[in-house]
């Protein structure tokens, strides 16, 4: 499918588990970026990605693990899942030539 | 450290109605963006907004923006049933990564 999709689109997890979330793009987009989104808090940036192998923090990182080995692809991974980072996941991408960010249709996370 | 403030969180307005969403940012930014979200569903962009006194508009909504004031609107013509939805304001930092801080969002439902 082209354009951006994520996986699993609903998650329940256990405390403690490792857990991991996938976003991939078909646009080959250089910027990639992982939101959380809560009631109360819009959405916050978790980590970014300028190119493969590029990644930084965003606003709310700890928690949280990133990777990019391929252009098009950009999981996220919560090491060891709390109850804190149950929410709703959004995968985004951008083209440097171009100002629109694009989202994913998300993954709810539910840590039990 | 960069805020955004959206105001009125929540707004119930009837059809045939005007109204407006404010979305007020604390530090310097030239960009900006707006969303739309329906229930259970991803982002969908609105309007990107590149510069100081720029105005969009799109059938019943128009948005500007005013970077000296740090301000933001998006003004809703005739409200009708089907604007009904959060909307999101979203400003710009971390230069060319285009990195998004994204207000908390206004409900806005449309009553007949």
């Amino acid at each position: 499918d082209a354009g951006i999709t994520q996986s699993p689109r609903y998650k329940i997890t256990e405390t403690g588990r490792q857990v991991t979330l996938m976003c991939h793009q078909t646009w080959s987009h250089s910027y990639m970026f992982w939101y959380r989104q809560d009631l109360g808090h819009g959405l916050r940036l978790i980590y970014y990605s300028a190119a493969a192998d590029i990644t930084d923090k965003g606003e709310v990182p700890d928690g949280y693990v990133v990777s990019r080995s391929k252009t098009e692809n950009f999981p996220l991974t919560l090491e060891s899942a709390t109850r804190s980072q149950t929410s709703v996941y959004f995968c985004a991408s951008r083209d440097p030539g171009m100002w629109e960010q694009f989202f994913g249709p998300g993954t709810r996370l539910t840590v039990l | 450290e960069l805020k955004v403030e959206q105001n009125p969180l929540f707004l119930s307005m009837q059809e045939g109605k005007n109204y407006t969403i404010y979305c007020n940012y604390s530090t310097t930014s030239d960009r900006l963006y707006w969303y739309r979200q329906d229930p259970g569903k991803s982002l969908e962009s609105l309007f990107v907004l590149l510069s100081n006194g720029a105005v969009k508009q799109e059938g019943r909504l128009m948005a500007s923006l005013d970077t000296k004031a740090r301000l933001s609107t998006l003004h809703i013509t005739a409200a009708v049933h089907d604007l009904s939805a959060t909307y999101f304001c979203a400003v710009v930092y971390g230069g060319a990564t285009n990195k998004l801080i994204f207000g908390t969002g206004t409900l806005l439902a449309v009553q007949p």
